[in-house]
C-alpha cells in the first residue's frame, strides 16, 4: 500500500517568506508526527497528532511554527518568516500505536 | 542536551562480520526504545523496538540489548551485508503513554566488501 508522502520534496524560499510543507499520512493511522533534521543530526521531534488535535506540541521551536491537520488525514506544517536557522529536512510519520512511526521521505527546505 | 545519544558517530565493518551499534539513555521513564535505520535521501525506517521491561528482543538478523542499569542500549546486525550500510538511530519515547521520541544523533555504518 501507500506509504507516508510529502511535498515538495524541496523547497528553495528566500528568507522572511512563509512557507508550507504537506504530509499525507498513511490511510487509517489515526497518529501524525512532525519533526525536523538537520545536517547530520537526528530527528527533532516539532508536533503530534491525534486525530486532528495536536496533545503535544512542546517541539514547536517559536511561534512562528505552526502545524495543522485536517480530516484525521493530511497536515501542513506552516513556517512563517523564515529564518536561514530553519534549513533542514522536514518529515513527517504516522502511525496506528505508540510504537511503530512510518516516514515519509522528508521536504528539505533550504532558505537563502 | 539530548536524553539519547551514541558512542560512535561512524562504524566500519567488513561484509560478513557482526555490527554492534552503542546507544545510552537518560530517561528512566522511557517504556520502549527503538532502533531505526536512514538511508541516504529517505526517512528513517523501523528496526526493531523492545520493552522496557525486556532486556533481550531478537529479529531477523538484529537483536537489540538493553541495560537498565548502565542505561545503555544496543543493536547487533548479524553477518553484515552491504544493503546494511546506513545511518541508524536510537529512539526512546518520554514515557508511558507517551508518543513523544528522542532520537540520538546517529551512527553511520558502512560495510566493507
Amino acid at each position: 500500500g501507500a506509504g507516508v508522502s510529502q511535498s515538495p520534496s524541496n523547497k528553495v524560499t528566500e528568507k522572511g517568506k512563509d512557507v508550507e510543507l504537506r504530509c499525507d499520512p498513511i490511510s487509517g493511522h489515526t497518529a501524525l508526527y512532525w519533526y525536523r533534521q538537520s545536517l547530520g543530526q537526528g530527528l527533532e521531534f516539532l508536533i503530534y497528532f491525534q486525530g486532528n488535535s495536536a496533545p503535544d506540541k512542546s517541539g514547536l521551536p517559536s511561534d512562528r511554527f505552526s502545524a495543522e491537520r485536517t480530516g484525521g488525514s493530511v497536515s501542513t506544517l506552516t513556517i512563517q518568516r523564515t529564518q536561514q536557522e530553519d534549513s533542514a529536512v522536514y518529515l513527517c510519520a504516522s502511525s496506528f500505536s505508540r510504537r511503530e512511526q512510518y516516514f515519509g521521505p522528508g521536504t528539505r527546505l533550504t532558505v537563502t | 542536551g539530548e536524553s539519547v545519544g551514541l558512542h560512535l558517530p561512524t562504524l566500519s565493518v567488513q561484509e560478513g562480520d557482526n555490527s554492534i551499534i552503542n546507544c545510552a539513555y537518560s530517561n528512566s521513564a522511557s517504556d520502549y526504545f527503538i532502533w531505526y535505520k536512514q538511508e541516504s535521501g529517505k526517512g528513517p525506517q523501523f528496526i526493531i523496538d523492545i520493552r522496557s521491561n525486556m532486556d533481550k528482543r531478537q529479529g531477523q538478523r538484529v537483536t537489540v540489548l538493553l541495560n537498565k542499569t548502565v542505561k545503555h542500549l544496543s543493536l547487533q546486525i548479524a553477518a553484515t551485508q552491504p544493503g546494511d550500510s546506513a545511518v541508524y538511530f536510537c529512539a526512546e519515547n518520554k514515557g508511558a503513554g507517551s508518543y513523544q521520541l528522542t532520537f540520538g544523533k546517529g551512527t553511520k555504518l558502512s560495510v566493507i566488501p
